[in-house]
C-alpha cells in the first residue's frame, strides 16, 4: 500500500529566509509524486509534480522539490518565502493504475515578519 | 470559469438529517474523487468514479453514496447525518491515464453537523 509520510506538522520561518519542507513516501513502483497547498479556507492548489526524468521539479511560486529514490524522499524548498506562502502544504503520492492519490499529514507553515 | 466547483461551499444541519453536495467539473476529466478533510486536515479518499463506474470506495459507512449522472458530475449523498460527519469535503477530478495524473480539487465543502 502507498503512504505518505511529513514528519514536520508545523514549521515556522522568516520572510526571506530559505524554507524545505519533507516528504517521505512509501510504494513499491515508479510513484507519481505532488505538492499541494491550501490556504485557510481554500481548495488545494498543485505546487508541482514528479512523474518521471529531470530529479528535480520547478514548480509555481518559485518552489521547487527533488525526488530521491535512494531516499524515498520528495522535499519541497523554496530560496526565499514570501509571507503569502504561509500556508498548509501537503505531499501525495499516486500511481497510474488505480487512480488513487494518498495524501501526507500536511506540514503548516508560519512566516514571522 | 471554475474548473471543479461544489455547492454549497457551507452546509449547517442538525443530526439525523439528509444533505447532498453537488460537484461539476468542465475539464472533460474521466475520473471524480470526493475526500474528506477532517478537524485535523487530514485528507482521505473516499469514493472514485470513471466514466460514471464507482472505481474505488474505502470504507466509507454506507450512509454516503455517491452519484454520478454523467462524467461531469459527482454528487455525494449523506444520510442520517452524525456529529462525526462534521468536515470539509472536497470534489477532484482527473484525467485518467497517461495524459496526465494530477488531480485538481474544487473549493470545498465544510459541512458542520450540530
Amino acid at each position: 500500500a502507498q503512504s505518505v509520510t511529513q514528519p514536520d506538522i508545523h514549521i515556522t520561518v522568516s520572510e526571506g529566509a530559505s524554507l524545505e519542507l519533507r516528504c517521505n513516501y512509501s510504494y513499491g513502483a515508479t510513484p507519481y509524486l505532488f505538492w499541494y497547498v491550501q490556504s485557510p479556507g481554500q481548495g488545494l492548489q498543485l505546487l508541482l509534480k514528479y512523474f518521471s526524468g529531470d530529479t528535480l521539479v520547478q514548480g509555481i511560486k518559485g518552489f521547487e522539490a527533488e525526488f530521491k529514490r535512494s531516499q524515498s524522499s520528495f522535499n519541497l524548498r523554496k530560496p526565499s518565502v514570501h509571507w503569502s506562502d504561509a500556508a498548509e502544504y501537503f505531499c501525495a503520492v499516486g500511481n497510474f493504475g488505480n487512480e488513487k492519490l494518498t495524501f501526507g499529514t500536511g506540514t503548516r507553515l508560519t512566516i514571522i515578519p | 470559469d471554475t474548473a471543479v466547483s461544489q455547492t454549497p461551499k457551507y452546509l449547517v444541519t442538525q443530526m439525523g438529517n439528509d444533505k447532498s453536495i453537488k460537484c461539476e467539473q468542465n475539464l472533460g476529466h474521466d475520473t471524480m474523487y470526493w475526500y474528506k478533510q477532517d478537524s485535523k486536515k487530514f485528507l482521505k479518499i473516499m469514493f472514485s468514479y470513471n466514466n460514471k463506474e464507482l472505481i474505488i470506495n474505502e470504507t466509507v459507512p454506507n450512509r454516503f453514496s455517491p452519484k454520478s449522472p454523467d462524467k461531469a458530475h459527482l454528487n455525494l449523498h449523506i444520510n442520517s447525518l452524525e456529529l462525526g460527519d462534521s468536515a470539509v469535503y472536497f470534489c477532484a477530478s482527473k484525467d485518467r491515464g497517461l495524459r496526465g495524473t494530477e488531480a485538481f480539487f474544487g473549493q470545498g465543502t465544510r459541512l458542520t453537523v450540530v
